[in-house]
C-alpha cells in the first residue's frame, strides 16, 4: 500500500514560484508514475503532469509553460515548481501515483492529503 | 477531444441505491474510466478502474456496495445501501495520448 506525503507553501504572492514535494512510503518507487493534480475552490479537478523514476514527464498543455516537476530517486520524493502563479492558480493540489504505461493504464490509484495553496497579494 | 461529462449533481435517499453517469466524448466509446470519491475535508479516494465491456477493478477497501458497468459510450458507478459518508463528489477521470483528463464531477447528496 502506498502512502503519500505531501507539503510545500501555503500562501504565495502573485508572480512567484509556487513548490510543493511529496513524499512516497511503500510500493515500488521505479514501477510507477508520479503525479500532480489540482482542484481550484468550486472547480473539478485538472490534472498538471506526471513523472517517473527516471525523470521522464508528461504536463498539461495549458501549464506546460509554467511547471515543472521532479523527482528526488535517492529521497522517493517528487516535486512540483509552478513559475509566475496568479490568483488563477489557487487551489488544492494533490500528488498521485499511477502505474501508467508500467501497468494497465493512467489510474490514480494512491493519493496524498493536499495542500492548499492561495495566491493573494 | 477527449472530453468526460458528468451530471452536476444527484441525490438519493439514505438506504437506497443510485447510478452516477461518466459520458466519453464521440470516438472514444472503447476508452477505460476510473472512478474517484472527494469526501469533505479528506483526501480523493480512488474507487475502480471500469473497462468497456463492465470489467471492473476496484481499490483496497471499496465495499461491494460500489459496482461499475459500462453501455457504448457511457460508463457508470453503482453505489446500493447508501450511507451518509457516501455524501461527496464523484470523479471520472480517464487517459489518452499524453493528457490525462477528468470529468466536472457529480456531487452526490444523501438525503
Amino acid at each position: 500500500q502506498v502512502q503519500l506525503q505531501q507539503w510545500g507553501a501555503g500562501l504565495l504572492k502573485p508572480s512567484e514560484t509556487l513548490s510543493l514535494t511529496c513524499a512516497v512510503y511503500g510500493g515500488s518507487f521505479s514501477a510507477s508514475y508520479w503525479s500532480w493534480i489540482r482542484q481550484p475552490p468550486g472547480k473539478g479537478l485538472e490534472w498538471i503532469g506526471d513523472i517517473n523514476h527516471s525523470g521522464s514527464t508528461s504536463y498539461s498543455p495549458s501549464l506546460k509553460s509554467r511547471v515543472t516537476i521532479s523527482v528526488d530517486t535517492s529521497k522517493n520524493q517528487f516535486s512540483l515548481k509552478l513559475r509566475s502563479v496568479t490568483a488563477a492558480d489557487t487551489a488544492v493540489y494533490y500528488c498521485a501515483r499511477t502505474e501508467g504505461a508500467y501497468g494497465s493504464g493512467w489510474v490514480y490509484d494512491s493519493w496524498g492529503q493536499g495542500t492548499l495553496v492561495t495566491v493573494s497579494s | 477531444q477527449l472530453v468526460l461529462t458528468q451530471s452536476p449533481s444527484a441525490s438519493a435517499s439514505l438506504g437506497a441505491s443510485v447510478n452516477l453517469t461518466c459520458t466519453l466524448s464521440s470516438g472514444h466509446s472503447n476508452y477505460a474510466i476510473a472512478w474517484h470519491q472527494l469526501q469533505p475535508e479528506k483526501g480523493p479516494r480512488y474507487l475502480m478502474k471500469l473497462n468497456s465491456d463492465g470489467s471492473h477493478t476496484k481499490g483496497d477497501g471499496i465495499p461491494d456496495r460500489f459496482s461499475g458497468s459500462s453501455s457504448g459510450a457511457e460508463r457508470y458507478l453503482a453505489i446500493s445501501s447508501l450511507q451518509s459518508e457516501d455524501e461527496a463528489d464523484y470523479y471520472c477521470q480517464t487517459w489518452g495520448s499524453g493528457i490525462r483528463v477528468f470529468g466536472g464531477g457529480t456531487k452526490l447528496t444523501v438525503l
